[in-house]
């Protein structure tokens, strides 16, 4: 079975400030994790994917097999980045979605 | 990027009357379609997973019956709720796997979402 678990419902931060978003996963083989962003009013969006090792937005995430993380990060939180994030994990061949439960971030001026 | 619509955006109805919401994509062809629900305040959870052609893989607990998808084309996949209850309220998502923008990755997008309200 597989599983995303994202330990914080909330997280509110400050203009400026570091930023992490905590997401950890089960699975039995090699998975793919990852970041989608839900703001406010709008539809899910990719954000981010670990195979791709990109930053988008200013958002990096590594993937860390030995803790079974993919936590999600950024050096300076800027307003706009104020939304709903999910974590998600991708297993076997049915490319099916495992989503986590979400964190609200909120970045205060 | 690649756009996935949803038809209609929120519907109202009655208990014991059943409900359509259509899912295309409009500048690709998706080669699989998944509808998910979502309760306020939750996270998604997957209900069925649809090939063209074929018959949707549902999840378990989902009543394959009560939620029926029909994925005739590649651009366009329907969840028919029958006989809907108020326990059937809920925002119900759809969700295109397939390369678009010239892209050479398979990716899921997602379409907006449908409100149901059932009375």
């Amino acid at each position: 079975a597989q599983r995303v678990t994202q330990p914080e419902k909330l997280l509110s931060v400050f203009k400026g400030a570091p930023v992490e978003l905590k997401c950890n996963y089960s699975y039995s083989g090699s998975p793919e994790l990852f970041w989608y962003v839900q703001y406010s009013r709008q539809r899910l969006q990719l954000l981010l994917r670990h195979i791709s090792r990109e930053s988008i937005k200013g958002f990096t995430a590594d993937l860390n097999k030995g803790e079974t993380s993919f936590h999600l990060k950024k050096p300076f939180a800027q307003e706009e980045d104020s939304a709903m994030y999910y974590c998600a994990l991708r297993g076997g061949s049915n490319y099916k979605l495992t989503f986590g439960k979400g964190t609200l971030l909120t970045v205060n001026p | 990027g690649a756009v996935v619509s949803q038809h209609p955006s929120w519907v109202i109805c009655k208990s014991g009357t059943s409900v359509k919401i259509e899912c295309r994509s409009l500048d690709f062809q998706a080669t699989t379609m998944f509808w998910y629900r979502q309760f306020p305040k939750q996270s998604l959870m997957l209900m069925a997973t649809s090939n063209e052609g074929s018959k949707a893989t549902y999840e378990q607990g989902v009543e394959k019956d009560k939620f029926l998808i029909n994925h005739a084309s590649l651009t366009l996949s329907t969840l028919t709720v029958t006989s809907a209850h108020p326990e059937d309220s809920s925002f119900y998502i759809c969700s295109a796997r397939g390369l678009a923008g010239g892209g050479s990755y398979n990716e899921q997008f997602f379409g907006p979402g449908t409100r149901l309200t059932v009375l």
